[in-house]
């Protein structure tokens, strides 16, 4: 099986400016989750989503926001990028909707903002 | 914010040796994972122990849980080069296993 993809992986972007991410899970997996890793706050849980539905958000601002479609592929979108989202944005897919499960990470997608 | 630390921050050892890292958690969970990331790739799932066992093995990882004290420990044994990469613990509390919390992370520098 292919893994998870996230596009583009690299991104350069202005003050203000808004970006989406994309993230495509490994196929059969509907559980989609991204992650903004950082030097100084490490990795941080941003939102989760399964089946179309928003299961859980993490504590970031509204800036942040996501989906999820009916194959699901996500996507993240930052509005008013300020320097501070300077980060690593991971996603994860799995399998099941709950219990114990391993998180199939992509390679990222490495956003500067200028 | 992060669920808590790991330790050491920082490890350099030598091809064969043994290599530790600890991980301590503030909260009740459900299951305890660690993860392993190669400079600033994704991560990759290493070994998952639930909060009713106390040690499991997989090839030459081990981890024990200790939920009494919050605590988790990876042992790497008989190390290689291709090891060297960053560590990290994450805790799941809300049974979804999709909501992770990671630790600070352990970087483990192994050196031929």
């Amino acid at each position: 099986k292919a893994g998870v993809t996230q596009t583009p992986r690299y991104l350069i972007k202005t003050r203000g400016q808004q970006v989406t991410l994309s993230c495509s899970p490994i196929s059969g997996h509907r559980s989609v989750s991204w992650y903004q890793q950082t030097p100084g706050q490490g990795l941080q849980f941003l939102f989760e989503y399964f089946s179309e539905t928003q299961r859980n958000k993490g504590n970031f601002p509204g800036r942040f926001s996501g989906r999820q479609f009916s194959n699901s592929r996500s996507e993240m979108n930052v509005s008013t990028l300020e320097l501070g989202d300077s980060a690593l944005y991971l996603c994860a897919s799995s399998y099941r909707a709950s219990g114990p499960n391993e998180q199939f990470f992509g390679p990222g997608t490495r956003l500067t903002v200028l | 914010s992060q669920q808590g630390e790991e330790d050491p921050q920082a490890l350099s050892i030598q091809e064969g040796e043994n290599a530790t890292m600890n991980c301590s958690y503030k909260t009740s969970i459900n299951n305890l994972q660690w993860y392993r990331q190669n400079s600033g790739r994704g991560l990759v799932h290493l070994i998952l122990i639930r909060s009713n066992e106390r040690e499991k093995h997989s090839g030459r990882l081990r981890v024990t849980l200790d939920t009494s004290k919050k605590s988790s420990s990876l042992l790497i044994t008989a190390s290689r080069a291709a090891d060297t990469a960053s560590y990290f613990c994450a805790t799941d509390d809300t049974g979804t296993a999709s909501k992770l919390t990671f630790g600070t992370g352990t970087r483990l520098q192994v050196t031929l």
